[in-house]
Parts: structure tokens; C-alpha cells; sequence
């Protein structure tokens, strides 16, 4: 069974510049997360999907992140524009119904210079 | 994830056993996991287990889980150098599917 994917692995872009992330969540996992990692912390939590809504995004910064997952399966997660401290490792993670593992991805390492 | 404490660094010899330990201060906590990740790799969850259990073994891993303490562990048995990455405990309550990490400890197995 493949594993959650996502893409690109790494990302250098310039402050002020757009960027996006993709993920593919395990087959038929209908919960799938973003989460942030800084450097020498633990994941938090950005957004949470149940099949394509949204049920959790309190943590999201709205003014410029956002995400969306429009056929339940895939979803992007977008930045515009994005500054210094955006850098940092963003993490897709998928679970299927009724479950409680988390099953994550590579992550994408975005860098902002 | 202010909430979840442990400890950042931990060093073992080979063939030694390791105990990574985590506390957390929310009672409500239902899950709780132990995740593995190594150098740009993503996590990796190694084993959970749920609040009414106080133990639970799988090959060299044993989760202890002090309810009342708040205290969770992770002892692997015979630790071996590809066992060096960063543990990471992780909550699961009060918001369903909500995990809330740790720092994450360092685990570095030498010869």
C-alpha cells in the first residue's frame, strides 16, 4: 500500500512569492491534516478534512495560507505571499474513517529567503 | 505543544534499553501515541495506545502509560543505531483527531 505523498520535496522561494503543496493521502483515507513543523518542534496542526470539508482550520493564518481539498482526495495548500517565517517543513498526514493513526507524509521543506 | 513535555536529548549504547519519557496536562486525553522521525523523513507512528490501558508491548517497544501521574513512556529493548531518530509523544482529546506534539526527544544510539 503506498504511503501518503506529497510534492514537491523541497521548495526555495523568494519573500513575497506564492507557493503551493500538494498531497495524496493513503487510498481511501477520508481524514487528511496539514500540519507545520519548525525547526526542533513537534507538528502543529493547520487544517483538518473530513472527505472535502474543512472541520478544523483554527489554526490556519487566513490572511495568507490557504487549502483546499475539492474531490475529497488530493488537496493543495497555498501560501500568498510568503515571508521569512514561513520557512519550515510542512507535513501531510491522512487516516482513514474511524481511525485514530495518523499516517504521514515525506513533507515538503519550504525555505524563504 | 506547551501541553506535552519530554526531554530533548537522550544517549544509549548499542544493546542497551531506552526510555523516553513524556508528560502531558490534559486529562481528557484519549490516544497517545509515539511517533519516529528521521533525518528529512516525515513520522513515522511506531505504536499508541488508549487511556485505559496502563501498558502495551509490541517486539522491543513498551508504551507505560501512568494515568494519574500523566506520564507516558517509551522503552525499546536492545536499542540498535538505526533506532537513532527524534521520538515524538503525541496526545489525541478533547478535539477529535487533534494531535497535540511534543518537542520531541533526540535519541542517539552509540557503539
Amino acid at each position: 500500500e503506498a504511503g501518503v505523498v506529497q510534492s514537491p520535496r523541497y521548495k526555495i522561494i523568494e519573500k513575497k512569492q506564492p507557493v503551493a503543496f500538494w498531497c495524496n493521502p493513503i487510498s481511501g483515507h477520508n481524514t487528511l491534516y496539514w500540519y507545520l513543523q519548525n525547526l526542533g518542534q513537534g507538528p502543529e496542526l493547520l487544517i483538518r478534512y473530513e472527505n472535502e470539508e474543512a472541520v478544523d482550520d483554527s489554526q490556519l493564518p487566513k490572511d495568507r495560507f490557504s487549502a483546499e481539498r475539492l474531490k475529497g482526495v488530493d488537496s493543495t495548500l497555498k501560501i500568498q505571499p510568503a515571508e521569512l517565517g514561513d520557512s519550515a517543513v510542512y507535513l501531510c498526514a491522512s487516516s482513514p474513517r474511524g481511525g485514530h493513526e495518523q499516517y504521514f507524509g515525506p513533507g515538503t521543506r519550504l525555505t524563504v529567503t | 505543544g506547551e501541553d506535552v513535555e519530554q526531554s530533548l536529548f537522550l544517549s544509549v549504547r548499542e544493546g542497551d534499553s531506552s526510555v523516553i519519557n513524556c508528560t502531558y496536562t490534559d486529562s481528557s486525553s484519549t490516544y497517545l501515541y509515539w511517533y519516529k522521525q528521521e533525518p528529512g523523513a516525515g513520522l513515522q507512528l511506531l505504536t499508541y495506545i488508549f487511556s485505559n490501558m496502563d501498558m502495551k508491548q509490541d517486539q522491543r517497544l513498551t508504551v507505560l502509560l501512568n494515568k494519574k501521574d500523566k506520564h507516558l513512556s517509551l522503552r525499546i529493548a536492545d536499542t540498535q543505531t538505526g533506532d537513532s531518530a527524534i521520538y515524538f509523544c503525541a496526545r489525541e482529546g478533547g478535539t477529535a483527531s487533534k494531535l497535540t506534539f511534543g518537542t520531541g526527544t533526540r535519541l542517539q544510539v552509540t557503539l
